[in-house]
C-alpha cells in the first residue's frame, strides 16, 4: 500500500521560511504524479495552495511556492506570517483514478 | 464562481447506509474538463480519498472502500452522490464533495463538508 509521508509537525519564525515535504513509502515524487498542496485551517474546507508541483493556485500569496526537491516535492513558506499556522496536507495522483493524501504537516507560527 | 454544497442525514445507525448529495452551483457538472469527488476526513484525523465519478458515469474508488462505495451522477440536477454501505462507527468524518481538474488533477473547488455520525 502505497504511503505519503509528511512531517508530522513544523514551526517557523514570523518572518521565517519553512519547507513542508511530500514523499512515497517507496519510490520519488515527481511531477508525474501531480502533486498538489491544500492549506486546511480548523473548520474549514481545504484550500489549493499549489498544483502540478508548482503552480500558485489563484489569489495564494506569493510566500507560498512549490517545487520537486530531490525526491520529493516541496512546499516552502518564505517570510510566514502568524494566519499561516495551519495544517497542510499533500496529494499525490497514482494513476487509474487513484489519489494519496499525506498525513499532514501542523505548521506553528511561534 | 462553482459552488459545492453537501447535503444528507448528520446522523446514520450502524449497519444502514449512508447518503450523501453534493449539489453543483454556478458551473455545470456535465463539463468534460471535471471530475466530481469524495473526501472524508475523521475528527482530528487527516483527509481521505473515497472515489471520484466523471460527466460520462465512469467511477474510480479508494480500493479500502471499493466493496462499500457507490457513487453516482445526475446531470439533470447538476448533483453527484455518495453511498456507503454497511457503516460502522469508524465512518464517521466530515465528508467533502470536491471538484477536481482533469488537466492538473487539482481539487480546485470544495465544499464547506457535513459531519456524518455513525451511532445508535
Amino acid at each position: 500500500q502505497t504511503v505519503v509521508t509528511q512531517e508530522p509537525s513544523l514551526s517557523v519564525s514570523p518572518g521565517g521560511t519553512v519547507t513542508l515535504t511530500c514523499g512515497l513509502s517507496s519510490g520519488s515524487v515527481s511531477t508525474r504524479y501531480y502533486p498538489s498542496w491544500y492549506q486546511q485551517t480548523p473548520g474549514q474546507a481545504p484550500r489549493t495552495l499549489i498544483y502540478y508541483a508548482d503552480t500558485r493556485s489563484s489569489e495564494v500569496p506569493d510566500r507560498f511556492s512549490g517545487s520537486i526537491l530531490g525526491n520529493k516535492a516541496a512546499l516552502t513558506i518564505t517570510g510566514a506570517q502568524a494566519d499561516d499556522e495551519s495544517d497542510y496536507y499533500c496529494v499525490l495522483y497514482m494513476g487509474s483514478g487513484i489519489y494519496v493524501f499525506g498525513s499532514g504537516t501542523k505548521v506553528t507560527v511561534l | 464562481q462553482v459552488q459545492l454544497q453537501e447535503s444528507g442525514p448528520g446522523l446514520v445507525k450502524p449497519s444502514q447506509t449512508l447518503s450523501l448529495t453534493c449539489t453543483v452551483s454556478g458551473g455545470s457538472i456535465s463539463s468534460g474538463s471535471y471530475y466530481w469527488s469524495w473526501i472524508r476526513q475523521p475528527a482530528g484525523k487527516g483527509l481521505e480519498y473515497i472515489g471520484r465519478i466523471y460527466t460520462t458515469g465512469s467511477t474510480n474508488y479508494n480500493p479500502s472502500l471499493r466493496s462499500r462505495v457507490t457513487i453516482s451522477i445526475d446531470t439533470s440536477k447538476n448533483q453527484f452522490s455518495l453511498k456507503l454501505s454497511s457503516a460502522t462507527a469508524a465512518d464517521t468524518a466530515v465528508y467533502y464533495c470536491a471538484r477536481v481538474d482533469v488537466l492538473t488533477e487539482n481539487f480546485q473547488h470544495w465544499g464547506q463538508g457535513t459531519l456524518v455520525t455513525v451511532s445508535s
